[in-house]
C-alpha cells in the first residue's frame, strides 16, 4: 500500500468509447503525476499538476485529457483512442519544493488495452 | 543517446549474490531516484539521493556527482528481488524527472 490508488487497475475499450482513469493520494502531497509505460520503451511523463494547476503537459495528443478538481484527485479521461495507446498508465504523488520533484509514490497502475 | 543509461539491461544471478546495477546521465540533477518495479505494475520509490550513500536494508545506493554516476547494490540476493530497477533523475530546471530504460533483475533459488 503507498497511499496513491488508481482505479481501475484493468480497461479494454474500443477506440470509439469513452472512458476515464482515476488516481487518489492521501499523502498531502502537492503534486500529482501522470505517466505512460509501453512495452520496452522508459517511463514517460505525460502530465504534472502542482496545487490543481497543470504545469506541464508532455506534448500528449488530445485524446487524452487530465483533470485534477483538488489536490487529492486526479483523472485522466480518455476517448477515440488507437490501439497504439495501449500500455500501463501510472498516476504518481510528491511533495515539490522548489525545483524538486521530491520522492515519488505511485499507484499501481491501470493497464489499457485499445481493441 | 539517453540522457540516462542503464546497465546491464538484464541480470541473471543465483540466490545470495551480490548485485550492482549502474546508472549514468548526462544532465544536471537534483536528485536521483532508484525505483522498483514488481511484475504487477506498481512502482516503489527505494532511494532518492543528491550525494553520498544511502542504505536500506540489503540495499545500497551511491551516487558520485563528479562523474555523473549511480550505483544501486543488493547484497545477500533473494528470488523476491527479482524486479525491475529504475533509475531516474530531477532534471535541474526542467522539474521532471527523466527515465532509464530499467534492469531486468532475476534471482534463481
Amino acid at each position: 500500500e503507498t497511499g496513491v490508488t488508481q482505479t481501475p487497475r484493468h480497461l479494454v475499450m474500443g477506440m470509439t468509447n469513452k472512458k476515464s482513469l482515476k488516481c487518489e493520494q492521501h499523502l498531502g502531497h502537492n503534486a500529482m503525476y501522470w505517466y505512460k509505460q509501453s512495452a520496452k520503451k522508459p517511463l514517460e511523463l505525460m502530465f504534472v499538476y502542482n496545487f490543481k494547476e497543470q504545469t506541464e503537459n508532455n506534448s500528449v495528443p488530445s485524446r487524452f485529457s487530465p483533470e485534477c478538481p483538488n489536490s487529492s484527485h486526479l483523472f485522466l479521461h480518455l476517448h477515440t483512442l488507437q490501439p497504439e495507446d495501449s500500455a500501463l498508465y501510472l498516476c504518481a504523488s510528491s511533495y515539490r519544493t522548489g525545483g524538486n520533484t521530491g520522492e515519488l509514490f505511485f499507484g499501481e497502475g491501470s493497464r489499457l488495452t485499445v481493441l | 543517446k539517453n540522457e540516462v543509461e542503464q546497465s546491464p539491461q538484464n541480470l541473471t544471478a543465483q540466490e545470495g549474490e551480490f548485485i550492482t546495477i549502474n546508472c549514468s546521465y548526462s544532465v544536471g540533477i537534483s536528485a536521483l531516484h532508484w525505483l522498483q518495479q514488481h511484475p504487477g505494475g506498481g512502482i516503489v520509490s527505494l532511494f532518492m539521493l543528491s550525494s553520498g550513500k544511502k542504505k536500506h536494508g540489503r540495499l545500497i545506493a551511491t551516487i558520485n556527482i563528479q562523474e555523473k554516476h549511480s550505483s544501486l547494490h543488493i547484497t545477500a540476493s533473494h528470488p523476491r528481488d527479482s524486479a525491475v530497477y529504475i533509475c531516474a533523475v530531477g532534471v535541474v530546471g526542467a522539474q521532471k524527472l527523466v527515465f532509464g530504460q530499467g534492469t531486468r533483475l532475476t534471482i534463481n533459488p
